[in-house]
């Protein structure tokens, strides 16, 4: 399978500032990566589809213009939280999807604490 | 739209005892992947199980079984003689084949498992 990384692991920031998360997939050219979100206690909810070379497909819900979703290579799709608040404070995941329903492998997560 | 229930919030069981997870599904969909996947403290997803909707033959794997039952919209996790290390959340998932949500995953609410020594 896939093997995905995501940096940073973690991070802390202040209020109004702009956070950007990687999702790297190591082994694999990856045209589609998910974006999923979970808070404390809580499930994963798919924030977004990100697709190499397009512009990226968001929830129901999910505001765009505030989660910033750029996957300029087949390798590597990054997440921008901007203009961060502590309510964003939570984990992101992402995959990368083969193509195949049943294949889809995620990173270990980063988890953004916003002070 | 597909769900996922996951009726057992949290589960607590002494070290070699068996436990099966819940997990209901819906979808309007004939073609579906059905998945199981823990979470273990540090948050990293690991991927444990998969079916797809046409092969209900439940297997065993190691000491984990799955009981998939299309009549009553069920894919139930057991995992035989618990071990400690096997404490973690629980998420069933449902993947849908066709249309916009080809790939999606769509998570249940969780299962905390927690075993005791």
């Amino acid at each position: 399978g896939a093997v995905v990384s995501q940096h940073p692991s973690w991070v802390i920031c202040k209020s109004g500032t702009s956070v950007k998360i990687e999702c790297r997939s190591l082994d694999f050219q990856a045209t589609t990566m998910f974006w999923y979100r979970q808070f404390p206690k809580q499930s994963l909810m798919l924030m977004a589809t990100s697709n190499e070379g397009s512009k990226a497909t968001y929830e129901q819900g999910v505001e765009k213009d505030k989660f910033l979703i750029n996957h300029a290579s087949l390798t590597l799709s990054t997440l921008t939280v901007t203009s961060a608040h502590p309510e964003d404070s939570s984990f992101y995941i992402c995959s990368v999807w083969t193509g195949v329903a049943d294949e889809q492998y995620f990173g270990p997560g980063t988890r953004l604490t916003v002070t | 739209a597909q769900k996922v229930t996951q009726a057992q919030t949290e589960i607590s069981v002494v070290e070699k005892e068996d436990v099966t997870l819940d997990c209901v599904y819906e979808t309007r969909d004939t073609t579906y992947y059905l998945f199981w996947y823990k979470q273990p403290p540090s948050g990293e997803l690991v991927f444990l199980i998969r079916r797809n909707s046409f092969d209900e033959q439940n297997e065993i794997s190691g000491r984990y079984s799955w009981n998939f039952q299309k009549s009553t919209s069920s894919f139930n996790f057991t995992i035989t003689a618990s071990q400690v290390v096997d404490s973690a959340v629980y998420f069933c998932a449902l993947s849908e084949f066709g249309g916009t949500s080809y790939g999606k995953l769509t998570f249940g609410q969780g299962t905390i498992l927690t075993v005791h020594p």
